[in-house]
């Protein structure tokens, strides 16, 4: 089974804080993605990686940066954490070989969240 | 925006009743996908259908597709306690990026 780990389920940091969220997947996908979820707005993804040093940003990539060094790793860094960061941070994987023209059919499987809060 | 909307936002039925969710879009799509969320946890896929799909059975689960509408349902049959949990749709148009709705939350009661 794929597996999924995200290194902390709960964070408690302080505003300017720099946070590091840590995701690794064991199963080679090729594909990285970081959403945040809060109540009512659903899952919005914050940045993507399709490659090892490749990052594309998602639809609210403000305020955050990722790293891809290795295949099975990708960190999402808040370089300075504020109150309106408080959210589930979800990430998630997905192979490339299931991408056909037009876009990709796999799925995403996914971490079990890291919710951070910044006081 | 392209994200998908599902609706209801809550639905508590009894044990053994049926359970349908829907889900609509904005923009043409590749796909459209089901997840799972339960309370504090990740999302769990649960069936995918293709664009030129319009139904889909697994299990339990029978999802349907109408693009002319741009819209999709989920409908569990005789739901259990242990499918109380967010359901999700997720459509992808654009590489990579996969747009969630703001969920569906379904209570079984037992």
């Amino acid at each position: 089974d794929v597996k999924v780990t995200q290194s902390s389920r709960y964070l408690v940091k302080r505003t300017g804080e720099k946070v590091f969220l840590e995701c690794v997947q064991d199963m080679d996908h090729e594909n990285m993605f970081w959403y945040r979820q809060d109540p009512g707005l659903g899952l919005r993804l914050i940045y993507f990686s399709y490659d090892v040093k490749m990052k594309e940003k998602g639809d609210i990539p403000e305020g955050y940066s990722v790293s891809r060094e290795k295949k099975e790793r990708f960190s999402l860094i808040l370089e300075s954490a504020s109150t309106n960061q408080t959210s589930m941070y979800l990430c998630a994987s997905s192979p490339s070989d299931r991408f056909i023209a037009g876009g990709p059919t796999g799925e995403l499987f996914f971490g079990e969240g890291s919710r951070l809060t910044v006081l | 925006s392209q994200q998908g909307e599902e609706d209801p936002q809550a639905l508590s039925i009894q044990e053994g009743e049926n359970a349908t969710m829907n889900c609509s879009y904005k923009t043409s799509i590749n796909n459209l996908q089901w997840y799972r969320q339960n309370s504090g946890r990740g999302l769990v896929h649960l069936i995918l259908i293709r664009s030129n799909e319009r139904e889909k059975h697994s299990g339990r689960l029978r999802v349907t597709l109408d693009t002319s509408k741009k819209s999709s349902s989920l409908l569990i049959t005789a739901s259990r306690a242990a499918d109380t949990a967010s359901y999700f749709c997720a459509t992808d148009a654009r590489f990579n990026k996969f747009y969630f709705g703001s969920g569906t939350k379904l209570n079984v009661k037992p």
